[in-house]
């Protein structure tokens, strides 16, 4: 079946720094990739809709300035947090669905998610 | 706007006995309702869907659940818990069939005693 893989599974870095978060489609074409958000005991929270090779559609209230989303092929896209600060910390997750036939077709596949931790 | 409810954070239950996770939404079209299941470590996977045919709805690992539109409830049940399906449980709705764009419930981390 479909599979989504998200590297690193785990990051912890200093205020301020940038890290970068993949997730990609291994055996199917993403046409679409959704980025969330995880808090501790709470649901996730969906913070942006990417489509390969347009810009990411933001959710009210996600900084796109601090959550930057590319969707550069149809098997990669990444998020990366900008400048974190340790209110950034948390589990992100993202999910993926292509098109057309074959695996992952009309088929929402979630990743394992990446726990941030902002010292 | 969609929007779900869990109700229990928590639920514990003896390995046998019956699972009741219980959902509420709300939409104001007719809803495309999900349960999914997270084991540590691990993403997010499809245990069933409602999209309009039938109200009882089957999905893996024994799980069903029905969709109740007068209740506005969408119920997951499983006869009889085993030890392996310790594991947090989200409702999600959808307006699209495909399940874009979802919308979670805050999640039922449900535990099975020995």
């Amino acid at each position: 079946g479909a599979v989504v893989s998200q590297h690193p599974s785990r990051v912890i870095c200093k205020s301020g720094t940038s890290v970068k978060i993949e997730c990609r489609s291994l055996d199917f074409q993403a046409t679409t990739m959704f980025w969330y958000r995880q808090f501790p005991k709470k649901s996730l929270m969906l913070m942006a809709t990417s489509n390969e090779g347009s810009k990411a559609t933001y959710e009210q209230g996600v900084e796109k300035d601090k959550f930057l989303i590319n969707h550069a092929s149809l098997t990669l896209s990444t998020l990366t947090v900008t400048s974190a600060h340790p209110e950034d910390s948390s589990f992100y997750i993202c999910s993926a669905i292509g098109t057309g036939g074959g695996s992952g077709a009309n088929v929402l596949t979630f990743g394992a998610g990446s726990r941030l931790t902002v010292l | 706007a969609q929007s779900v409810t869990q109700l229990g954070s928590h639920v514990s239950v003896s390995e046998g006995a019956l699972v009741l996770l219980r959902c509420n939404y709300s939409s104001s079209v007719p809803p495309y309702l999900f349960w999914y299941v997270q084991y540590p470590n691990q993403g997010l996977q499809l245990l069933l869907k409602y999209t309009s045919a039938a109200t009882l709805v089957k999905g893996i690992n024994g799980f069903e659940a029905e969709f109740k539109k007068s209740e506005t409830s969408f119920h997951l049940t499983k006869p009889s818990a085993h030890m392996s399906d310790a594991a947090e449980y989200f409702c999600a709705v959808s307006l699209v069939q495909g399940a874009q764009k979802l919308v979670f419930g805050q999640g039922t981390r449900l535990t099975i005693n020995p």
